[in-house]
């Protein structure tokens, strides 16, 4: 079964400044992709970045990358330059081959300080 | 604006009364799901649908149930609600299973 885990409950970053949220991921597929989503206080699920896990190259999108670290089953989001708007529950997820569910992780709460 | 729509965003209902949840998507997309969303618990997948008539379980299907007549639409169908299905629900499009999902706005159910 597929598993993600975010270890961080809360965060908090001052603006400006570089943070990265953790997830790591259990599967015994070779195949799968990786998600983070970020869900503001209003609610809606805003997908930002995608990694394949044959993808060579780490994800980025704008101020967002993922550091993927295939070995230790890591996929952390780093966020640069942090901006108030930036405060929000962030998700880590995966998909398996096929149409298997895609699988959450709990989230962590992201505190932008100004 | 390609978009997918719930309805209704927000309902108060009471135990066993039948409600339905819709879902649109105007983005030709293929796949689409729900999820329901709990403190703690983060989100999970109570139903899929790959393609019109071809529907499948998540996680936590028990108390639901789905239809995919059109390719646009997904509604989800709660025929006995209980009060531990209040939560958030989401709907997701997207055009194929292993593709970033496009999620709705959110429907919160009360159920009392």
């Amino acid at each position: 079964a597929q598993k993600i885990t975010q270890t961080q409950p809360g965060m908090f970053v001052q603006e400006k400044e570089a943070v990265t949220l953790d997830c790591t991921y259990d599967t015994s597929d070779p195949s799968y992709g990786l998600f983070w989503y970020k869900q503001p206080s209003s609610g809606e699920m805003i997908f930002l970045i995608y990694q394949g896990s044959y993808d060579q190259q780490n994800a980025t999108e704008g101020r967002y990358s993922l550091n993927f670290q295939k070995a230790r089953k890591s996929a952390n989001l780093v966020i640069s330059a942090s901006q108030l708007g930036d405060s929000a529950m962030y998700f880590c997820a995966m998909r398996g081959p096929g149409n298997t569910p895609l699988v959450f992780g709990k989230g962590t709460r992201l505190s932008v300080i100004a | 604006e390609a978009q997918v729509t719930q309805n209704p965003r927000y309902l108060i209902t009471v135990t066993g009364k039948k409600l339905t949840v819709t879902c649109s998507q105007n983005m030709n997309h293929e796949y689409m799901s729900w999820y329901r969303q709990d403190p703690g618990l983060g989100l999970r997948q109570i139903y899929y649908s790959m393609n019109v008539e071809v529907t499948d379980k998540g996680d936590v299907p028990e108390g639901y149930k789905v239809s995919r007549k059109e390719k646009r639409n997904f509604p989800l169908i709660l025929e006995s609600p209980s009060p531990n299905q209040t939560s958030l629900y989401f709907c997701a499009s997207s055009l194929a299973g292993d593709y970033e999902q496009y999620f709705g706005p959110g429907t919160r159910l009360t159920v009392t």
